[in-house]
């Protein structure tokens, strides 16, 4: 039973443009978000978080938008670099329990 | 502090072997989550636990899995009799509750 979606498995940009990764979830329940970067052989490295009770946060480059209505969050890159090539993953956490239902993961590549 | 670490990195073994990782998460994380990811999937929860009490494990954690935390600090997670299907990434993350998850960088186990 997949809660998380990430219905892109891959993402291609041009260096000094906005990445937009997309996430979507089934279960109402979520009322906090996370998005995480992962390169090869790495953990996952958290970048950003977004609770129920927002509909944006922004940190740096870094901008999640969150509508609950539509059961779907974004992230937005702006600009992207080549260091942002990565998988990212989207995360959803219920009442902060911690045990984070993911996304499959979405492949960006940022090209010169 | 330099984050969570895990040992060992990669581990390949013979089916019907048992392993053992380990996980040392940030100091005064009271919490200490297992997961695992394989090939083209977003990682999936395990177990976990707060201070040294296991409060939850999931339905992927068969009887042959079984997690530790003694002491409220490190953690290790044995896989009795592998099998092939075990072959994955186990990830350890840490967090104080109901903060942020830091995730390891992974023990990769490859069971022949």
């Amino acid at each position: 039973d997949q809660q998380v979606k990430q219905n892109s498995p891959s993402l291609s940009v041009q260096e000094g443009r906005i990445s937009i990764l997309n996430c979507d979830y089934t279960n109402s329940m979520f009322d906090y978000f996370l998005w995480y970067k992962k390169y090869p052989a790495e953990g996952p490295t958290f970048l950003i978080s977004i609770s129920s009770i927002k509909d944006k946060n922004e940190d740096g480059r870094f901008t999640v938008f969150l509508n609950k209505s539509a059961k779907h969050l974004s992230l937005h890159i702006v600009p992207s670099q080549p260091g942002d090539s990565a998988v990212y993953f989207c995360a959803a956490d219920t009442d902060s329990w911690g045990k984070l239902q993911f996304g499959a993961g979405t492949q960006v590549v940022v090209t010169p | 502090d330099t984050g969570v670490s895990q040992d060992p990195r990669h581990k390949i073994t013979k089916r019907g072997q048992n392993v053992t990782f380990r996980c040392d998460p940030i100091s005064e994380h009271n919490r200490l989550y297992w997961y695992r990811q394989t090939l083209g999937q977003g990682p999936e929860f395990l177990t976990y636990f707060q201070n040294e009490a296991q409060l939850e494990k999931s339905r992927l954690l068969s009887d042959r899995f079984s997690a530790e935390r003694p002491k409220g600090s490190f953690s290790t997670l044995e896989i009795q009799r592998t099998e092939q299907g075990d072959s994955a990434m186990y990830l350890c993350a840490s967090s104080v509750r109901g903060d942020t998850q830091y995730f390891g960088p992974g023990t990769r186990l490859t069971v022949l």
